[in-house]
């Protein structure tokens, strides 16, 4: 069974700062898809960013993008120039074998 | 385009009895697939519905069940509820299936908040 595994339950950083949260993940799949979500206190899930595992290019979204290490089954998300909007709760995901599954999440505060 | 809907919004219920959820999709989206978000489990993929037919199942008793209408549209069922069915239930839509190869992007709903009491 696929797992994901998010190791830092909190994070904080400063306003404008840059933070990195980690995910990794165990698979015996070789084609599969990464997500990074965001879970404002208003619980309204939202794509942050998206990765395909074939592409060695690292995804990139305005200040979110990925470092994306296959062999390692690692996948982090760096958020730069962060904001007080940045505040929630990041789930990094991973999607093969017909079941999209989650990490237990990342809360991260921002500090103004 | 409107976001995916979720009602009600907030639930109540007692042990022992049923409730039944809705979703609709974003329009144009046939796969619906939902969601249960606890404390302690986190979040667990249910089902996922596409094409009113069932896909995918997650690992949940048989009292959780749904349906997806024509429209696209989805209900979730739990029947007999138990105090440990108090969870945020999160829906989420995508054009295609998970289950046929589709990758695209879910998007989530702002889920219904069950407290079994």
């Amino acid at each position: 069974a696929q797992t994901v595994t998010q190791s830092q339950p909190e994070m904080s950083v400063q306003e404008a700062e840059t933070v990195t949260l980690s995910c990794t993940y165990d698979t015996s799949e070789s084609d599969y898809y990464l997500f990074w979500y965001k879970q404002p206190p208003s619980r309204q899930m939202i794509l942050v960013i998206r990765q395909e595992a074939y592409k060695q290019q690292n995804a990139t979204e305005n200040r979110f993008s990925v470092n994306f290490q296959k062999a390692a089954k690692s996948f982090s998300l760096k958020i730069s120039d962060s904001q007080l909007g940045d505040a929630a709760m990041y789930f990094c995901a991973y999607y093969a074998g017909n079941m999209l599954t989650f990490g237990g999440g990342t809360r991260l505060m921002v500090k103004p | 385009k409107a976001g995916v809907t979720q009602t009600p919004r907030y639930l109540i219920k007692t042990r022992g009895q049923q409730v039944t959820l809705s979703c609709s999709p974003i329009s144009g989206h046939r796969s619906v697939s939902w969601y249960q978000q606890t404390p302690g489990q986190g979040l667990q993929f249910l089902f996922e519905y596409f094409s009113e037919t069932q896909r995918n199942k997650g690992n949940f008793p048989g009292r959780f069940s749904g349906r997806q209408f024509s429209n696209s549209r989805s209900e979730m069922n739990v029947s007999t509820l138990e105090l440990g069915d108090s969870a945020l239930y999160l829906c989420a839509s995508s054009p295609q299936s998970l289950s046929g190869g589709g990758t695209d992007t879910q998007y989530f709903g702002p889920g219904t908040r069950l407290t079994v009491l």
